[in-house]
């Protein structure tokens, strides 16, 4: 059973409106949260984190949001740019260890 | 600067064949970790090290064997391919094993 998951597998949003990309996670040990991008033929990119001490971290365009309660979080793209289309994978670890549960992945494009 | 290289970039293996892919990185990281990508499933680690002349076992290791001789290579082998393994394969480095890890570009392996 996925203890990380990304219910949607593809998302297509228009050129300078919010992407919203969602993760939903099973194991409530999970403390450390990471959001990867990755271009074809590319390995995945490190983009954001957050620690579950926090709700929200932002970077740019880019915010992640943190709900313990739910087991959820979310990836937050304002605005969206074509250069954004690219499959964005959550991972979790557990006591911020050394090993990551990643999602399977949401295909974005953005439409210009 | 190259990061973490991964060689080959592409494979084909007939059943039974071994081969050995090679990771190598120049960051002077501690923590290396191989990794397994399949159609609608998360990066599922197989192996890791947490420094070098040690390795120890992720969520799939059936089949592959690991060696870390050098601080900065670290070698994922099959003995006897199966059709099972055609994937793609990452490997990743990191510091310490709580940060965000770097990837290769993946090694695409087919075994028919």
């Amino acid at each position: 059973d996925q203890q990380v998951k990304q219910n949607s597998p593809s998302l297509s949003v228009q050129e300078g409106r919010i992407s919203i990309l969602n993760c939903d996670y099973t194991n409530s040990m999970f403390d450390y949260f990471l959001w990867y991008k990755k271009y074809p033929a590319e390995g995945p990119t490190f983009l954001i984190s957050i620690s579950s001490i926090k709700d929200k971290n932002e970077d740019g365009r880019f915010t992640v949001f943190l709900n313990k309660s739910a087991k959820h979080l979310s990836l937050h793209i304002v605005p969206s740019q074509p250069g954004d289309s690219a499959v964005y994978f959550c991972a979790a670890s557990a006591n911020y260890g050394q090993n990551f549960v990643f999602g399977p992945g949401t295909r974005l494009s953005v439409l210009p | 600067n190259a990061g973490v290289t991964q060689t080959p970039k592409f494979r084909v293996l007939k059943t039974g064949q071994s081969m050995t892919l090679l990771c190598a990185q120049d960051m002077n990281h501690e923590y290396m970790y191989w990794y397994r990508q399949d159609p609608g499933m998360g990066l599922r680690l197989i192996h890791y090290s947490v420094g070098e002349g040690t390795t120890a076992k992720g969520e799939v290791p059936d089949g592959y064997n690991v060696s870390r001789l050098k601080k900065q290579n670290f070698l994922l082998g099959l003995e006897s391919a199966a059709p099972s393994q055609t994937s793609v394969y990452f490997c990743a480095s990191n510091p310490t094993g709580f940060q965000p890890q770097h990837f290769g570009d993946g090694t695409r392996l087919s075994i028919l």
